[in-house]
């Protein structure tokens, strides 16, 4: 059963616009959540992270919101830049224990 | 530069036949672990290590084995390949920094099993 889900599998959008990228999750005893991100023939690299205590936390044009009560996060790209086109996958775990991962979303900033 | 890699890059093989994908990672972490990457799946664990000589099955274990005999290396083997063991997989390891972790991937390898 996906603990994590991403149910967006692709989304486009205008550059110099807002992204918006979700995730939704059902453990809440899940504590710590990240955003990484997938060039295709590459490995995901880290992007953000939040943690439970937090609802919000920002770094550059990056921004990740935590609405624990919805059990969602959600992911803020502004402005949106063509480099930013590729696939982004939500993850969390629970005191220090394995990650688990959405199926990804795969985003197009169109220039 | 510390790094996370993996070899070979792609591989085709044949049912039956026993596999082995290398990872090497020079940060010295001590967390290591393998995910296959599949189309609606995304990111599944399969093995992981904590140390030197700990291993632990994952989500998706099956047919799969690793072994950890130092800190740098955690090589994935699958014993007798099967055509639904065609994915991508990544090795990951990772730090802890004021209690919490981060888990960095290496490039990924492409198994086909024909």
């Amino acid at each position: 059963d996906q603990q994590v889900k991403q149910n967006s599998p692709s989304l486009s959008v205008q550059e110099g616009r807002i992204s918006i990228l979700n995730c939704d999750y059902t453990n809440s005893m899940f504590d710590y959540f990240l955003w990484y991100k997938k060039y295709p023939a590459e490995g995901p690299t880290f992007l953000i992270s939040i943690s439970s205590i937090k609802d919000k936390n920002e770094d550059g044009r990056f921004t990740v919101f935590l609405n624990k009560s919805a059990k969602h996060l959600s992911l803020h790209i502004v402005p949106s830049q063509p480099g930013d086109s590729a696939v982004y996958f939500c993850a969390a775990s629970f005191f220090g224990n394995q990650f688990y991962f959405g199926t990804g979303t795969s985003l197009t900033v169109i220039p | 530069d510390a790094e996370i890699t993996q070899s070979p890059r792609h591989k085709i093989t044949e049912t039956g036949r026993q596999v082995t994908l290398a990872c090497h990672q020079t940060w010295n972490h001590n967390n290591m672990f393998w995910y296959r990457q599949d189309l609606g799946h995304g990111l599944r664990l399969i093995h992981y290590s904590y140390g030197v000589q700990d291993t632990n099955k994952g989500e998706v274990s099956d047919g799969y084995s690793v072994s950890r005999s130092n800190t740098e290396d955690l090589p994935l083997t699958l014993e007798s390949a099967a055509s639904s063991q065609t994915s991508v997989y990544f090795c990951a390891s990772s730090e802890v920094l004021a209690g919490k972790e981060t888990q960095y991937f290496g490039p990924g390898t492409r198994l086909l099993v024909l």
